[in-house]
């Protein structure tokens, strides 16, 4: 059973540029998460979807956004691009919605440096 | 406000022995706890849960321990492998919302 694949795994950018990181999750998941996480720090949640649906949101600005489609696979986008926003990206999906009781699988992540 | 707290950045353990990771936490909703693992250049990977209801949880070398009372859990590793050097964050949720709150994660090395 292939994992949760991210795409891709290393970006560079620079200030004021936006990016679109893709996530992939397990087949037969509904829900994906997305996390940044930087030296440090534990994982800060983004958002999550459940069916194509914002069901949580962290305490990210605006230009921190993503969508979930009909096949559940993930896109997360980050407008105009700041150097604090170099870290490593998180996707984790898992069944479905039930509380934080259900693992979330995680995919190896999308390394954003920004110049 | 850091409601999950792992205090130790990092924790040194002979090879055999015993590995004891710690992890505080603030808000007495929660009532589901998680640990996960993290190699470089990896995601981290789900290692063992516990609900509210229960005061320890055994999978193999693997044991979480709950104390409510202290809002405090524990992961015991034993006997500690090379294989389990690597970063260990604790997570926990409150039911009514999903979002799973983490701790900073304790690198944990295991010395020959």
């Amino acid at each position: 059973k292939a994992g949760v694949t991210q795409t891709p795994r290393y970006l560079i950018k620079t200030r004021g540029q936006q990016v679109t990181l893709s996530c992939s999750p397990i087949s037969g998941h509904r829900s994906v998460s997305w996390y940044q996480q930087t030296p440090g720090q534990g994982l800060q949640f983004l958002f999550e979807y459940f069916s194509e649906t914002q069901r949580n949101k962290g305490n990210f600005p605006g230009r921190f956004s993503g969508r979930q489609f009909s096949n559940s696979r993930s896109e997360m986008n980050v407008s105009t691009l700041e150097l604090g926003d170099s870290a490593l990206y998180l996707c984790a999906s898992s069944l479905g919605f039930n509380g934080g009781s259900q693992p979330q699988h995680f995919g190896d992540g999308t390394r954003l440096s920004i110049l | 406000d850091q409601q999950v707290k792992q205090n130790s950045p990092s924790l040194s353990v002979q090879e055999g022995r015993i590995s004891i990771l710690n992890c505080d936490y603030t808000n007495s909703m929660f009532d589901y706890f998680l640990w996960y693992k993290k190699y470089p250049a990896e995601g981290p990977t789900f290692l063992i849960s516990i609900s509210s209801i229960k005061d320890k949880n055994e999978d193999g070398r693997f044991t979480v321990f709950l104390n409510k009372s202290a809002k405090h859990l524990s992961l015991h590793i034993v006997p500690s492998q090379p294989g389990d050097s690597a970063v260990y964050f604790c997570a926990a949720s409150a039911n009514s919302n999903y979002q799973l709150i983490w701790g900073a994660g304790t690198k944990l090395i295991i010395k020959p």
